[in-house]
């Protein structure tokens, strides 16, 4: 059973360009999450999806971010204009979407993004 | 809002048994779970108390105490292998849908 796949693993982009950053959550699991890690710093949440919908997405930015996980295919994240503060890891975690509270989230390999 | 508190450094040798605490203020969550991360890699689940008390998985076991805002991870035999970040992480259950991770602690094994 393959584990949360991220793509790419490491991407560059100059300041104003875009972002895309792909996650196919485990097979079998419907619930996938974003978050950002900056060195020397815990993961901070930022989206939480279902297919075709998003769930809570307290925290992720207001403006230039966005997410979608669409009925076929990964989940993209994506950042609009990216500027040099957006450098960091970027995880996705996916979860079979139990009921209750016991529903462990597994984490893809990230994508560190470094922009120019 | 919430917050977590764990020590930065931990530092221990080989076979010995190390202890990772982790308080934290929050107004409700389900449980606090426990990650394990090498070298910046896809963090790894160690171990879930969604109850006070302690919950053992091998050389790892982890502890909660609601009444104290208080929970510790407990690493025994230490390995080499060992040396990583250890992250305590709040769970606010399925319906939020996020875990709010703590900045970690960097265990170091020495031989």
């Amino acid at each position: 059973n393959a584990g949360v796949m991220q793509n790419p693993r490491h991407l560059v982009r100059r300041r104003g360009q875009e972002a895309r950053l792909r996650c196919s959550p485990m097979k079998g699991h419907s619930h996938v999450y974003w978050y950002r890690q900056l060195p020397e710093e815990g993961l901070k949440f930022m989206v939480y999806l279902q297919k075709e919908n998003i769930i809570d997405e307290s925290g992720m930015p207001k403006e230039r971010f966005s997410a979608e996980f669409p009925k076929e295919g990964p989940s993209i994240l994506r950042i609009q204009q990216v500027v040099r503060g957006d450098s960091a890891a970027y995880f996705c975690a996916s979860s079979p979407g139990l009921a209750g509270s016991t529903d462990t989230q597994y984490f893809g390999p990230g994508t560190r993004l470094t922009v120019l | 809002g919430q917050s977590l508190e764990q020590p930065s450094e931990v530092t221990a040798v080989e076979g010995a048994i190390v202890q990772i605490n982790c308080t934290y203020q929050t107004s409700g969550f389900y449980g606090l779970s426990w990650y394990q991360q090498h070298d910046g890699g896809a963090p790894t689940f160690l171990s879930y108390n969604a109850l006070d008390g302690l919950e053992e998985t091998g050389r790892f076991s982890s502890f909660l105490s609601r009444s104290d805002s208080y929970g510790y991870l407990l690493l025994q035999e230490l390995q080499m292998k060992d040396s990583a970040s250890y992250f305590c992480a709040l769970d606010r259950g399925s319906t939020l849908g996020r875990l709010y991770f703590g900045r970690g602690t960097q265990l170091t094994v020495w031989p």
